[in-house]
């Protein structure tokens, strides 16, 4: 069974600052993570995926996440925060591939606001 | 990236009717789609998972006759909301993805509104 916790419901940073947004996760198995991110009434954007390979995962749009397994993390971080970067933000595990594609749990999100 | 389009993005129906969303994923095979849930201001609520050619998989708590979902086709799957009532309202998302794959591409959500 896997589980995602995203610590901080809301983040807010200034314009040019650097974003953090955490994720912790628990799985029984070698997890698959990603991070997703979704726009007033739209669906998921994927913004981008850990698969066992690199450890620093680079996205788009200037995120990237680094796996550590040692601290069961995988925070997602952007250098310069934009103020098209305010949305909100899943992070989402899944165990081994099955023979149809993966289900995700998802995390309880976090919204991300970026000021002036 | 994959894209999955969802149709219709909103619908109003009246209370006691049925409404059917599309989840078409438009350059890839998918082999399993998922339907979510989701309520204001909270993360997506997992409803069932359709893997083509075969009936869907309902979690648990979500009611298989009133929320049909049909896989016929690789590209293709369909959540008809019956009988629908106001609590049914929400948005609703499509995610789609194919076999050896570990992401999931989501389709654009449906509003949907039951007056």
């Amino acid at each position: 069974a896997q589980s995602v916790t995203q610590l901080g419901s809301h983040v807010s940073v200034s314009e040019g600052a650097l974003v953090l947004l955490r994720c912790n996760y628990s799985s029984s198995v070698p997890p698959y993570l990603f991070w997703y991110v979704q726009y007033p009434n739209q669906g998921l954007q994927l913004l981008l995926k850990y698969t066992s390979a690199a450890t620093l995962v680079k996205g788009i749009n200037g995120f990237e996440a680094e796996f550590k397994k040692s601290e069961t993390s995988f925070h997602l971080t952007k250098p310069s925060a934009h103020m098209s970067d305010a949305a909100e933000y899943f992070c989402a595990v899944s165990g081994e591939l099955t023979g149809g594609g993966n289900k995700l749990t998802f995390g309880t999100g976090t919204q991300l606001k970026v000021e002036l | 990236g994959a894209v999955v389009s969802q149709h219709p993005s909103r619908v109003i129906c009246k209370s006691g009717t049925s409404v059917k969303i599309e989840c078409r994923s438009l350059d890839f095979q998918a082999t399993t789609m998922f339907w979510y849930r989701q309520f204001p201001k909270k993360s997506l609520m997992l409803m069932a998972t359709s893997n083509e050619g075969s009936k869907a998989t309902y979690e648990q708590g979500v009611e298989k006759d009133k929320f049909l979902i049909n896989h016929a086709s690789l590209t293709l799957s369909t959540l008809t909301v019956t009988s629908a009532h106001p609590e049914d309202s929400s948005f609703y998302i499509c995610s789609a993805s194919s076999f050896g794959r570990a992401e999931a591409f989501f389709g654009q959500g449906t509003r949907l509104t039951v007056v």
